[in-house]
């Protein structure tokens, strides 16, 4: 079975610093991994995906999120934090690849809401 | 333009009373699946597709029906509708099971 732990439910920023956002992931499987983002009464939009490929991902919006099979983590980071960056954030694991009968089945962490202050 | 289509928007209807939330992808995907979104919880399967007829349950599917007639459409069925379905709902499509799902919009969902 799969889950996700998002290890901070709010995060709090000045615009202009760095976000870390932390997520530790279990799967009995190689999963893929993605990080998809909900901005106030919107649906959800793909940040980046970890598909087996480069430990190192980069996504939209200047994110990235690095791939650490010994730690099990999959933290989501930018160097400099924008206004517009004020969303909840989802940690996402999909052990589809294998299991096809799960049907793509994704996991969701509980999300990270951030706050950017002026 | 690639997109899941979820309808209504929302809806506030009343115990017992049958309701039906359309999803339709334009994508040709053939993964389809139903979330609910609760605060603290993040998005839960209900149910999902793999393709034409074939549907399964996922985590909390208890109070839910799902029909895949076409591969285009995915409505979601509450029969009898309970104050603890009142939730946020979100249709998904993918290609495959190693892409991302695109999401609809979601539909709030009120049930008094």
């Amino acid at each position: 079975a799969q889950s996700v732990t998002q290890l901070d439910s709010h995060v709090s920023v000045s615009e202009g610093t760095p976000v870390l956002l932390r997520c530790n992931y279990s799967s009995s499987y190689s999963p893929s991994l993605f990080w998809y983002v909900q901005h106030p009464n919107k649906g959800l939009q793909l940040l980046l995906k970890y598909t087996s490929a480069a430990t190192l991902v980069k996504g939209i919006n200047g994110f990235e999120a690095e791939f650490k099979k010994s730690e099990t983590s999959f933290h989501l980071t930018k160097p400099s934090a924008h206004m517009s960056d004020a969303a909840e954030y989802f940690c996402v694991v999909s052990e589809g690849s294998l299991i096809k009968a799960a049907g793509n089945k994704l996991t969701f962490g509980g999300g990270t809401r951030v706050l950017v202050k002026p | 333009e690639a997109q899941v289509t979820q309808n209504p928007r929302y809806l506030i209807t009343v115990t017992g009373k049958k309701l039906t939330v359309t999803c339709s992808q334009n994508m040709n995907h053939e993964y389809m699946s139903w979330y609910r979104q609760d605060p603290g919880l993040g998005l839960r399967q209900i149910y999902y597709s793999m393709n034409v007829e074939v549907t399964d349950k996922g985590d909390v599917p208890e109070g839910y029906k799902v029909s895949r007639k076409e591969k285009r459409n995915f409505p979601l069925i509450l029969e009898s509708p309970s104050p603890n379905q009142t939730s946020l709902y979100f249709c998904a499509s993918s290609k495959g099971s190693e892409v991302e799902a695109f999401f609809g919009q979601g539909t709030r969902l009120t049930v008094v």
